[in-house]
């Protein structure tokens, strides 16, 4: 069965480096996601991602992250200068279709750490 | 703003016996989706069932079956027979219809004993 592949799975970076998150969504689907949960909180929503832009984002996901599908299989989360509070879990997730049919299939993770 | 709430951090059931998940949302739509999803320690999030709030019938999938109160705004899942593959976090999720974005609940671990 298809699925959503994340790497790293684990990255540990020093405050105000540059990361890039990798995800290789399912190879029919369109619409494309990530977001993220720090330890002990709620998974929250950072982006959604279709036909090349973004189509929703949230509070958190200001000037220091951007999203980028660079060929026809990867879809990268950047964040340019890492914050201790990037500390989380980042997940990706793709799904083939919007609105009615709609189901988000996600990745295992990449789990940031930023010292 | 639309919110889920999961008031058991921790559930535990016995094998081959049935556990209830509890999940309250607050919306002032009325049209939206909600999901259930198993996060087990592999970490991967998987779907385990959605209920669109339109359709008055319960979902199943299985041995997973929903308690959709639309008018109580609550979505409780139930697990029948419990196996061992069952032990997880659970995440309760709900989307509207007007966006993309899931939001979620802070999740049910649940254990099974053998």
């Amino acid at each position: 069965e298809p699925e959503v592949t994340q790497t790293p799975s684990h990255q540990v970076t020093q405050m105000g480096q540059e990361v890039i998150l990798r995800c290789v969504p399912i190879s029919n689907h369109l619409y494309f996601y990530w977001y993220r949960q720090i330890l002990g909180q709620k998974v929250e929503f950072l982006v959604s991602f279709y036909n090349n832009e973004i189509s929703e984002k949230s509070e958190i996901f200001d000037d220091q992250f951007s999203v980028e599908r660079p060929d026809g299989s990867n879809f990268t989360l950047k964040i340019r200068s890492t914050k201790l509070e990037d500390s989380a879990m980042y997940f990706c997730a793709s799904s083939e279709l919007a609105g009615n049919q709609e189901t988000q299939y996600f990745g295992p993770g990449t789990r940031l750490l930023v010292l | 703003a639309q919110t889920v709430t999961q008031s058991q951090p921790e559930m535990s059931v016995q094998e081959a016996e049935t556990v209830t998940l509890s999940c309250t949302y607050d919306t002032s739509e009325s049209d939206y989706y909600l999901f259930w999803y198993k996060q087990p320690p592999s970490r991967q999030m998987i779907l385990v069932i959605r209920q669109e709030a339109y359709k008055q019938q319960n979902a199943t999938e299985n041995r997973f079956s929903v308690n959709f109160q639309k008018a109580a705004k609550s979505f409780s899942l139930k697990i029948s027979d419990s196996q061992l593959g069952d032990a997880a976090m659970y995440f309760c999720a709900y989307r509207s219809y007007s966006n993309y974005q899931l939001i979620w609940g802070a999740g049910t671990k649940l254990i099974i004993k053998p």
